[in-house]
């Protein structure tokens, strides 16, 4: 069954640091998005993609996120100066049409020190 | 989206169906009943929609009251691999990449 990708599983990461997370949405999908869960919580919503651009962010998602579709396999969140509160589990996830059923990632944990 | 509501957690035996209840009282003509499960702390994995017909996949089975204020989330023969937590959304399935808005959902526990 195909599957999202995300690397790397694990990622530690000094407070400050720009950090990159990377996912492998499955290949005919055309609707990519991030989510997060800081332990304990629930999962939340950061952002959608579609055609090359940004449908819909949550106030999560300020001007220290951003996303990116660099070729035509990769989706990838970057974070540019982390903080302690962005210590999370990020999931990607993807679908073929708005309304079906999303495929998420196994998510990337995120340590911030 | 529309709200909805879920008991905190159930349990069932090995074997037996597992019934999860939501209720989704707000809910307007065009949004459709999702249900994802989340095993430990995994990515939620998709279940099951359905907008206002019973629908049924190789996982569960999904009954939609004639009104939609509530639905049932059926897993026929639970096994212990279903212990998760269950989580069930109403959202517009069309138009656009439409977010998902998870609760704290029902936590499931299987016990042989």
């Amino acid at each position: 069954e195909p599957e999202v990708t995300q690397t790397p599983s694990h990622q530690v990461t000094q407070m400050g640091q720009e950090v990159i997370l990377r996912c492998v949405p499955i290949s005919n999908h055309l609707y990519f998005y991030w989510y997060r869960q800081i332990l304990g919580q629930k999962v939340e919503f950061l952002v959608s993609f579609y055609n090359n651009e940004i449908s819909e962010k949550s106030e999560i998602f300020d001007d220290q996120f951003s996303v990116e579709r660099p070729d035509g396999s990769n989706f990838t969140l970057k974070i540019r100066s982390t903080k302690l509160e962005d210590s999370a589990m990020y999931f990607c996830a993807s679908s073929v049409t708005p309304g079906g059923g999303y495929t998420f990632g196994s998510g990337t944990r995120l340590t911030v020190v | 989206d529309a709200k909805t509501t879920q008991p905190p957690s159930m349990d069932c035996a090995e074997g037996r169906a597992a019934n999860l209840p939501c209720n989704h009282s707000t809910i307007s003509g065009n949004e459709y009943v999702y249900w994802y499960r989340q095993i430990h702390s995994q990515g939620p994995q998709y279940i099951i929609h359905g907008l206002k017909n019973n629908e049924t996949n190789e996982m569960a089975s999904l009954i939609i009251t004639e009104d939609r204020k509530s639905s049932t989330l059926i897993l026929p023969h639970a096994t212990l691999r279903d212990t998760a937590v269950y989580y069930c959304i109403v959202r517009v399935g069309i138009q656009g990449a439409q977010k998902l808005v998870f609760g704290q959902g029902t936590r499931l526990t299987i016990n042989p």
